[in-house]
């Protein structure tokens, strides 16, 4: 099973600030299969990014994705007020699917 | 439009059994592999089980393996989750999930709560 680890836990920022957020793999993710999920309170996940860099349908873009192998980056280049949520990332290129514990985006 | 609409959630005592259904729209719903993911209150995201288009090939989380049972009803545009012997660290609420082209899931449901409790 390949584990994802996100770093930060918690990310604090300012409304017009450049969030990096990783997302390390503990084996090579197949193929590039890591996408990247949005997710508010009371709210389903969202997709943001799909095959590491790929924006998904009506995604703004401020965000981007990079990486390969085991070393993934999502960039929200400034932040919005409606950025501050939970991010996580995903492999999809290995059974079991595996998620990351995410990475909170708060309001400083 | 697509849209997924789980339901079949509630409280349940443990050893227990739910039948989750999610009923999907506006796509073809029997040429998509589907999902349920679940997330435990103020956890993180988990997948559950997967199936594929025409049910020949199932996969199950270890955690869930011999317990849950994945199946679909194409001409329902149905997808369940029959869970039997429940857990307390089955409670959660549970997604199902499309996949787009590119495999990633692009479309998730609302959710619906499991408890599982005495």
């Amino acid at each position: 099973e390949i584990v994802l680890t996100q770093s930060p836990g918690t990310l604090s920022l300012s409304p017009g600030e450049r969030a990096t957020l990783s997302c390390r793999a503990s084996q090579s993710v197949t193929d590039s299969h890591l996408a990247w999920y949005q997710q508010k309170p009371g709210q389903a996940p969202r997709l943001l990014i799909y095959g590491a860099s790929s924006r998904a349908t009506g995604i703004p873009d401020r965000f981007s994705g990079s990486g390969s192998g085991t070393d993934f980056t999502l960039t929200i280049s400034s932040l919005e007020p409606e950025d501050f949520a939970v991010y996580y990332c995903h492999q999809y290129g290995s059974t079991p699917r595996t998620f990351g514990q995410g990475t909170k985006v708060e309001i400083k | 439009e697509v849209q997924l609409v789980e339901s079949g959630g509630g409280l349940v005592q443990p050893g227990g059994s739910l039948r989750l259904s999610c009923v999907a729209s506006g796509f073809t719903f029997n040429s998509y592999w589907m999902y349920w993911v679940r997330q435990a209150p103020g956890k993180g995201l988990v997948w559950v089980a997967r199936i594929s288009t025409d049910g020949s090939s199932i996969t199950y989380a270890d955690s869930v393996k011999g317990r849950f049972t994945i199946s679909r009803d194409d001409a329902k545009n149905t997808l369940y989750l029959q869970m039997n012997s429940l857990r307390a660290e089955d409670t959660a609420v549970y997604y199902c999930a499309k996949p787009g082209s590119n495999w990633a899931l692009d479309y998730w449901g609302q959710g619906t709560l499991v408890t599982v409790s005495s």
